[in-house]
């Protein structure tokens, strides 16, 4: 089972402000790194799968980048929004199914 | 948008009893996943299941939990006697062969007593 770190833990930020966390895993054994929007009272919601070292993918004011030799990948948040406040997870995948980091928490204060 | 559906969606036991949870995965995903979190602490994984057996489990679990894809449907996961570090949210989830990604249900909160 791979382990994965995730920072900061929580996350507090003003609308408008750009703000970034870390995903940190094990570069041995790497498949796949997925990155995943949980709200509250909600189920987990797949925001990108990444498997390539370089690789970088946006959707909307969300990207993420990805470091396979290194075993790290950063998600971007481009000009806060109050929606944006969720719990993001990332969870690598070798050959083993996903295991999910304790995520980063972030709220965005209007 | 096609979903994973989970019922129930609360589910309240006395320590020592039975529970099924019911996962209906999206209709033409193959592969199935119970994930739990625990209150307060990450998403754990359980179970993985793909053409009618499971394929990986975690060491939580043991000869308590057992699932069933009864009727080409359903996914289910049973508890077979509770206790009440059971107490969690359960997550179903589902994909198809590629892109890998995994849809989750909305969950199942299990609170044994």
């Amino acid at each position: 089972i791979l382990n994965v770190e995730q920072s900061p833990q929580s996350l507090h930020v003003q609308e408008g402000d750009s703000t970034n966390f870390t995903c940190s895993f094990p570069s041995s054994n790497f498949y796949a790194l997925h990155w995943y929007r949980w709200e509250t009272a909600k189920s987990p919601e797949a925001l990108f799968v990444m498997t390539l070292n370089g690789d970088e993918k946006k959707k909307g004011r969300i990207s993420a980048t990805l470091n396979t030799k290194e075993g790290y990948s950063y998600l971007y948040i481009k000009g806060s929004q109050p929606e944006d406040s969720a719990t993001y997870l990332c969870a690598p995948s070798g050959n083993t199914p996903l295991v999910f980091g304790k995520g980063t928490r972030l709220s965005v204060i209007a | 948008e096609p979903e994973v559906t989970q019922t129930p969606s609360h589910q309240v036991t006395q320590m020592g009893q039975e529970v099924i949870l019911r996962c209906v995965p999206i209709s033409n995903h193959l592969y199935f996943y119970w994930y739990r979190q625990i209150l307060g602490q990450k998403v754990e994984f359980l179970v993985s299941f793909y053409n009618n057996e499971i394929s990986e489990k975690s060491e939580i679990f043991d000869d308590q939990f057992s699932v069933e894809r009864p009727d080409g449907s359903n996914f289910t996961l049973k508890i077979r006697s509770t206790k009440l570090e059971d107490s969690a949210m359960y997550f179903c989830a589902s994909r198809a062969v590629s892109p890998e990604k995994l849809f989750f249900g909305s969950g199942t909160q299990l609170s044994v007593l």
